[in-house]
């Protein structure tokens, strides 16, 4: 089956990194992807990883993947009040008419 | 980077009429659009995957003759909500597949801002 799960709330300080978790059950997932939603709008792709990869960095974020384990990370370093937002982590599916499989979300807070 | 628009981007309607939200990927040609719902604090759930020129398919669970998808250029699809009713209210947002002729990258879905449908 196709389900990706997330943690619902993270709450962190201004400065330090955020780390937001995602697992996902379907093996044959080519790309996992990273989203971010501010209030009232659309989704704002933030960054993807192909599922050969292990790790892949661009600027603040990191974003890990342990494929045996299904489990894929984002790291936002030295985190700012700009990053209090929603975050979905998408899985790609293949097969068919090929489609995004969306996590929950999870809601960054960021605090002074 | 692509930019996808969607009108409006609210709406409130009395139950009973129709709204028809389009969709318009404004600097690329999109063969496919998709179609999401969300609900407040919920995730994006895919209602729908539509093909320029083809019928759309539906994801199950989603009635096609309450929600009806036109993708009639390679730049716009509409969504039409017939016969809407309060529980229809939601956040709907559309993405368009912008394809890539470079060997190993991902066709990246480009997200509009989203429509917000209330129904009265």
């Amino acid at each position: 089956g196709e389900d990706v799960e997330q943690s619902l709330f993270l709450s962190v300080r201004e400065g330090d990194s955020s780390v937001i978790n995602c697992t996902y059950t379907d093996s044959s997932s080519t790309y996992l992807y990273w989203y971010k939603q501010e209030p009232g709008a659309g989704l704002q792709l933030l960054t993807y990883i192909f599922s050969n990869m292990d790790m892949k960095q661009d600027q603040r974020l990191t974003v890990l993947l342990n494929k045996k384990d299904k489990h894929l990370s984002l790291r936002i370093a030295d985190t700012q009040t700009g990053d209090s937002a929603i975050y979905f982590c998408a899985e790609y599916v293949t097969g068919g008419y090929n489609k995004l499989i969306f996590g929950a979300g999870t809601r960054l807070a960021v605090h002074p | 980077g692509a930019v996808v628009s969607q009108h409006p981007s609210w709406v409130i309607c009395k139950s009973g009429t129709s709204v028809k939200i389009e969709c318009r990927s404004l600097d690329f040609q999109a063969t496919t659009m998709f179609w999401y719902r969300q609900f407040p604090k919920q995730s994006l759930m895919l209602m729908a995957t539509s093909n320029e020129g083809s019928k759309a398919t539906y994801e199950q669970g989603v009635e096609k003759d309450k929600f009806l998808i036109n993708h009639a250029s390679l730049t716009l699809s509409t969504l039409t909500v017939t016969s809407a009713h309060p529980e229809d209210s939601s956040f709907y947002i559309c993405s368009a597949r912008a394809l890539s002729l470079r060997r190993g990258s991902t066709d990246t879905q480009y997200f509009g801002p989203g429509t917000r449908l209330t129904v009265l």
